[in-house]
């Protein structure tokens, strides 16, 4: 089974500011990393996904970083805004059809 | 389109009772979700149907869960009876296609407290 580990557990950061979440995974056999995005009272919400053909991808201020040989990926959220502040989970395939989500991260932004 | 529809959004129970929780996933996906979230535990996977037929229920907790889908638009998870230790957010989300590589629509959730 897929056993995801992220980091840290929460992270407070200043509006302008970059937020840095890590994750670990074990199963090599799958190749879609996503990361949802959860406002509170919400569901989660795809925020942004790689493939491990490549080791970075950038949509607006969000990038995701990718180590294959190091089993990690990383999102980066750079100009951190006020509504950011938001939980984050990684996630990665158990199987064909199941992800393992990691515990989340809780990101605040001051203004 | 809509999107994922959970209902009721809140229910507050007493235990012992039953509990069902609807679900209504986006038009033409052919996989459904129920997830289970609470602060100890995050994100679990109870259950989830391919084309109406429940493939892996690993993730129920134990017999009092039930799930079911009678067709491609509804489906419904049940707990009978209810405990307290059930109190969570639960929610249905549906893919269009393997959840490996495919985004996952969530609902809204159903927040449940059992008191």
């Amino acid at each position: 089974q897929q056993q995801v580990k992220q980091s840290p557990q929460s992270l407070i950061v200043q509006k302008g500011g970059i937020s840095i979440i890590n994750c670990a995974y074990e199963n090599t056999a799958f190749d879609y990393f996503p990361w949802y995005q959860q406002f509170p009272g919400k569901g989660p919400a795809l925020l942004i996904a790689i493939r491990p053909d490549v080791s970075e991808k950038k949509e607006g201020r969000f990038t995701i970083s990718f180590n294959k040989s190091a089993k990690q990926f990383s999102l980066h959220i750079m100009d951190s805004q006020p509504g950011d502040s938001a939980t984050y989970f990684c996630a990665a395939p158990d199987n064909d059809y199941k992800l393992s989500f990691g515990a989340g991260t809780t990101v605040t932004v001051r203004a | 389109d809509a999107g994922v529809i959970q209902s009721p959004r809140h229910e507050v129970t007493e235990m012992g009772q039953e509990v069902t929780l609807r679900c209504k996933p986006i038009s033409g996906h052919d996989y459904l979700f129920w997830y289970r979230q609470t602060m100890m535990r995050g994100l679990e996977l109870l259950i989830y149907f391919n084309n109406n037929v429940p493939i892996d229920d690993s993730g129920m907790p134990e017999d009092r869960f039930s799930a079911k889908m009678p067709n491609a638009s509804f489906s419904t998870l049940k707990i009978q009876p209810s405990e307290p230790r059930d109190s969570a957010v639960y929610f249905c989300a549906s893919s269009l296609g393997r959840a490996s590589g495919n985004t996952i629509y969530f609902g809204e959730g159903s927040w449940l407290t059992v008191v």
